[in-house]
Formats: C-alpha cells, structure tokens, sequence
C-alpha cells in the first residue's frame, strides 16, 4: 500500500537554528513529491515539487531535496514566522492523487 | 489571482441533518479534488474530477456523501444524516492537470453536535 511517513512530528527550534524534516515514502510508480506549508485553520499552502532522485529546490530559508526513498526539508537560520506545520505528498501509485504525511510541526522561537 | 475559493468557512450542525459545502475552483484549472483533515492528520484523498466526469472516489466515501461538479466549473460536496464522525475540516483542491501542484482552499470546518 502507498505510504507517506514524516518525521519528527514536532520539532521546537530557536531562532537561527538550522535542521531538517524528512519524508519517507513508498509509493509506487512516484512521479512527484510535494511539500507544503500549513498555518492554523487554512488550507496547504504549496511550497515545492521535486521529479527525480538527486533534485532540489530552494525558497528563501527552506531547500528540499529527494532521494529514490526519501526527501528532506532542509531549514536554514529559521525564523518565528517559519512556524507552521509542514506536509508532504507523494503522487503517483495506482492512482492520480496525492498522498499525504501526517505532517511535522515547527515551532521556531525568537 | 483569486485562488480556491471554499464556502461556508464553518458550519455547525446537529447529528442527521444533511449539509452541503462549495468550491470554486482557479478559472483555468480542470482538475478539482475534494480533501477530508482531522486534527493532527494529513489531508485524506475523497474525490476528484476532471471537468466535470469525477473519475475517482476514496474507499472512506460512504454512501452519504455525494459530489458533483456541474459544467466543470465549481462543485459542492453534499453529507446527508450528518454524524459526528464526520466532523473534521473539508478541503478543496484544484489543479491545471495531471501531475500539476494542488491548490487548497481554505477548507469548511464542519462540527456536529
């Protein structure tokens, strides 16, 4: 069965502390991982989509990256507005949709 | 840009009523996804069309719940005999087609009492 794990499911940093939020996934036929943003009481919010094993991608203090078995969310000098729950999504499998983690709560405190 | 729009942002109803909730999707995209979140879980797959065909439904859809999307355009998500169960935030999602990244609405927060 396709699966998405996250972890940690919370993750409470000071600010400027660097660290990184991973994503395992087994999904099968994946052609593409997603990761989003999500504030209290609003929708995800997109942040990035990788293809292939070996790609990343930057947006200001957050990098994400991907391997064949799982990518990571890499936070550099974070700061309190970065506090937000962070998901990710595999799609692909049998069918067309997005499968998504139970998320890692950040708390980044000034 | 006017994004997913979602309407009602809350709804509170009794146990065995029947609620309907609307999306309207981004103006270019084909795809529409309906979306179930409960508190410190991932959004969970329900539905989605292409156009107006809905060519997927999630196990977890019962009976009870029915979604249309007439002239592929916006779309609402119908419970009928409410239960507690089902309380939980109803997210909307679109996208421009296959592969392409989903786009949430804000979500109807549904409570029943």
């Amino acid at each position: 069965e396709d699966q998405v794990t996250q972890s940690p499911e919370a993750l409470r940093l000071q600010e400027g502390e660097s660290s990184s939020l991973n994503c395992s996934y087994t999904v099968s036929g994946l052609r593409g991982l997603f990761w989003y943003r999500q504030d209290p009481g609003k929708g995800p919010e997109f942040l990035f989509t990788l293809y292939s094993a070996g790609e990343e991608k930057e947006k200001e203090r957050l990098k994400a990256t991907l391997t064949k078995k799982e990518s990571f969310l890499h936070i550099t000098a974070p700061k309190p507005e970065d506090s937000a729950t962070y998901l990710c999504a595999g799609y692909g499998g049998a069918t067309n949709k997005l499968i998504f983690g139970t998320g890692t709560l950040l708390a980044v405190q000034p | 840009d006017t994004g997913v729009s979602q309407d009602p942002r809350h709804k509170i109803t009794k146990r065995g009523q029947n609620v309907t909730f609307r999306c309207d999707p981004i103006s270019e995209h084909n795809r529409l996804y309906w979306y179930r979140q409960t508190l410190g879980q991932g959004p969970e797959f329900l539905t989605y069309f292409q156009n107006e065909a809905q060519l997927e439904k999630s196990r977890l859809l019962s009976d009870r719940f029915s979604a249309e999307r007439p002239k592929g355009s916006f779309s609402t998500l119908e419970i009928q005999r409410t239960e507690q169960g089902d309380s939980a935030m109803y997210l909307c999602a679109s996208s421009l087609d296959d592969g392409s990244p989903l786009h949430f609405g804000n979500g109807t927060r549904l409570t029943v009492t």
